[in-house]
C-alpha cells in the first residue's frame, strides 16, 4: 500500500514569488491536513481538507490557501512569499471519519521550502 | 485555544536506559490523545491514540498512559535504544471533526 506522497520534496523561491505544493494520500483516505514546521515550533495547524471541502483552518493569513480534488489529493499554495514562510511542509492523510482511530494521521516526508 | 505542552524539550541517555516524557493537554472536550515518532528524514509515524482515562498502551518497549481528568500523558521508553533516537510528538483531539494539535515534542538521543 503506497504511503503519502509529496512533490516536491525541495524547493527554493525568491521572496515574492508564489509556491504550490502537492500531497497525494493514501488510497481510501479522504482526509488532507496540512501543516508546517519551523525551526523551534511545533508542527502548526494549516488547514484540513475532507471530500473536497475545508473542514477546518489554522490561523495562517490568507496567503496560504489549498483544496482538494475528486480523488482525495490535495495541493496547498502560497502567494506572495515571505523569507518566514521557509519551513517544511507536511501533509498527513487520514480515514477522515469521526472515529478515533479513522483520526490517526498518515504523514508524507514533507517539501522543505527555502525562500530567499 | 489549545495548548499542548511536552517536556522536557530534549534528552540525551545512554542505552539501556530507561526513560519517560510527559505531554499535557487541555482537559475540556477531550476526545484522544496521539503519540506519533518522528525519525530523522523519515515521516512521522503514529505511536498511539489513547482515548479512555487511565488508558494504558503498549508497543514493544514503548509505553503511554492517560489522564484525561488531569490533561496529561507519560511515554515511558524501557532499555533505551539507539534506534530509539528521534523525537516525540503528542496531539490533542479535542472533538471529533476538528484538526490535531500537536505539541513541540521531546528530542531523545540515544548513545550506544
Amino acid at each position: 500500500k503506497a504511503g503519502v506522497t509529496q512533490t516536491p520534496r525541495y524547493l527554493i523561491k525568491t521572496r515574492g514569488q508564489q509556491v504550490t505544493l502537492s500531497c497525494s494520500p493514501i488510497s481510501g483516505h479522504r482526509s488532507v491536513s496540512w501543516y508546517q514546521q519551523t525551526p523551534g515550533q511545533g508542527l502548526q495547524f494549516l488547514f484540513e481538507y475532507f471530500s473536497e471541502t475545508q473542514r477546518n483552518k489554522g490561523n495562517f493569513p490568507g496567503r496560504f490557501s489549498g483544496r482538494q480534488f475528486s480523488n482525495s489529493r490535495s495541493e496547498m499554495n502560497v502567494s506572495t512569499l515571505e523569507l518566514g514562510d521557509s519551513a517544511l511542509y507536511l501533509c498527513a492523510s487520514s480515514l477522515g471519519d469521526s472515529t478515533n482511530v479513522a483520526r490517526e494521521l498518515f504523514f508524507g516526508e514533507g517539501s522543505r521550502l527555502t525562500v530567499l | 485555544i489549545l495548548n499542548v505542552e511536552q517536556s522536557p524539550q530534549s534528552l540525551h541517555v545512554q542505552e539501556g536506559d530507561s526513560t519517560n516524557f510527559t505531554c499535557s493537554f487541555p482537559s475540556s472536550n477531550f476526545y484522544a490523545l496521539h503519540w506519533y515518532r518522528w525519525e530523522t528524514a523519515k515521516s512521522p509515524e503514529a505511536l498511539f491514540v489513547m482515548t479512555l482515562n487511565g488508558d494504558e498502551k503498549k508497543k514493544g518497549r514503548i509505553s503511554a498512559t492517560l489522564n484525561t481528568k488531569e490533561g496529561y500523558s507519560y511515554l515511558y521508553i524501557k532499555g533505551s535504544q539507539p534506534e530509539d533516537s528521534a523525537t516525540y510528538l503528542c496531539a490533542s483531539d479535542n472533538q471529533a471533526g476538528t484538526a490535531l494539535i500537536f505539541g513541540k515534542g521531546t528530542t531523545l538521543s540515544v548513545s550506544s
